[in-house]
């Protein structure tokens, strides 16, 4: 059973601060690693899909790093909005033959504080 | 463009019914997969369908069967009823290009939220 960890489970910023939260996964046999935000009573929403270790994505004021040989993303918001408030996802994907599926972890709970 | 539907919203049902679930795929998508998401929980694979085939398959009882129609629509159906199949039920489409070390991105409907009484 593959183990997909986020951290810290919620966090509340105040407007304007940047802030970032953790993915854990295991560090063999890595495919890929996707980050999204869910707001609530919305579509969980792609953010990033990151393959290659050293990898850095960008999307605005938000960005993502990937290290794959110790198992870890992060993903950083700066200067955060009262509208990036949403549960952030992490979902790892193995490169097993015939592993198609998204495991994902529990999520990262943002609220901001105007 | 349409992105990834799903019906019904929501549903209630039950202990021992039996309840179909759809899903849309967007616009150009040919896999669909689905995910069960439990309260407190992250989504958990349940199945995914590409070319009508079921390709991989999660954890998850007999009771949970799926089918992909050739517009690659999708249903998921689930049988006997208990009261921990109460869950948000998503579905996520994607376009398999089939090329190694190239990640397809998953896009997800909105849900249906699955009651049972």
């Amino acid at each position: 059973i593959l183990n997909v960890e986020q951290s810290p489970q919620s966090l509340h910023v105040q407007e304007g601060d940047s802030t970032n939260f953790t993915c854990s996964f295991p560090s063999s046999n890595f495919y890929a690693l996707h980050w999204y935000r869910w707001e609530t009573a919305k579509s969980p929403e792609a953010l990033f899909v990151m393959t290659l270790n050293g990898d850095e994505k960008k999307k605005g004021r938000i960005s993502a790093t990937l290290n794959t040989k110790e198992g870890y993303s992060y993903l950083y918001i700066k200067g955060s909005q009262p509208e990036d408030s949403a549960t952030y996802l992490c979902a790892f994907r193995d490169s097993g033959a015939g592993s198609y599926q998204l495991t994902f972890g529990k999520g990262t709970k943002l609220s901001v504080i105007p | 463009d349409a992105g990834v539907t799903q019906s019904p919203t929501h549903l209630i049902k039950t202990r021992g019914q039996q309840v179909t679930l759809r899903c849309s795929p967007k616009s150009g998508h040919d896999t669909v997969s689905w995910y069960q998401q439990a309260l407190g929980q992250g989504p958990q694979f349940i199945f995914q369908y590409y070319e009508e085939e079921e390709r991989q398959r999660g954890n998850f009882p007999d009771r949970f069967s799926g089918h992909q129609f050739p517009n690659y629509s999708s249903e998921l159906n689930v049988n006997a009823l208990w009261l921990g199949d109460s869950a948000l039920y998503l579905c996520a489409s994607s376009f398999s290009l089939g090329l190694a070390g190239v990640e397809d991105t998953q896009y997800f409907g909105p849900g249906t939220r699955l009651t049972v009484l």
